[in-house]
């Protein structure tokens, strides 16, 4: 089934650890996107990539780091984790114009 | 002001109702509209894509884009239990790179 592939699904992490979100997706889109979803405060991106080895920064990048070596992955890194960066994290992918499709989300819990 | 505005609700209305749920916007440069459906601990789904104005339908669902009010509105008619979701509004343009501006998201109950 053709779509977004994320992992974990769900993490409790110390603060102060490194931690990877994985995505993959096998739709062959140039653009990817990682959001972070609070209650209250919507879809919020933290970073784009619009094709293999290009990224960009959205809307709180900060703390975050993503690189794009192929066109199916693109990993989301955080350097030390900190409490407030607790929140469900998507990813997504789409194409000039369509919409984006995204993946089951990963829970990450910073404690 | 943010670019998209949306009611977050929530809203609860009988099964049966019609429901309609809008967003308004601020770039006129906007051409492409969409509206995601999230249920409960999933990602968002594509619902409904819109190009520029008009009105396109899928079975009980209905979008609109009004341009010239830069308004736009999902109707759902005879809703379900199972439409209990949160439903978000997105646009882009040539401008954002057609990059999705999101709305907050409008939490819908239908109750049985």
């Amino acid at each position: 089934i053709a779509g977004i592939t994320q992992a974990p699904t769900s993490q409790i992490l110390a603060a102060g650890r490194r931690m990877t979100l994985r995505c993959t997706q096998d739709m062959r889109h140039n653009a990817m996107y990682w959001y972070r979803q609070d209650l209250g405060l919507g879809l919020r991106l933290i970073h784009y990539s619009n094709t293999a080895g290009t990224t960009g920064k959205g809307e709180v990048p900060d703390g975050y780091s993503v690189s794009r070596a192929n066109t199916d992955d693109f990993p989301l890194t955080l350097a030390s984790a900190v409490p407030s960066q607790t929140s469900v994290y998507f990813c997504a992918a789409g194409g000039t114009g369509y919409g984006y499709t995204f993946g089951s989300g990963t829970r990450l819990t910073v404690v | 002001q943010k670019e998209v505005e949306q009611d977050p609700g929530p809203l609860s209305v009988p099964e049966g109702a019609i429901v309609s749920l809008n967003c308004t916007y601020s770039n006129s440069a906007f051409q492409y509209f969409m509206w995601y459906r999230q249920y409960s601990r999933k990602g968002p789904e594509l619902l409904m894509y819109t190009y520029s104005s008009g009105n396109k339908e899928d079975g009980r669902f209905t979008a609109q884009v009004d341009k010239s009010s830069k308004y736009i509105s999902l109707f759902i008619r005879d809703s379900q239990p199972s439409d209990s979701a949160t439903y978000l509004c997105a646009m882009s343009s040539m401008d954002s790179n057609y990059q999705l501006i999101w709305g907050a998201g409008t939490k819908l109950i239908i109750k049985p």
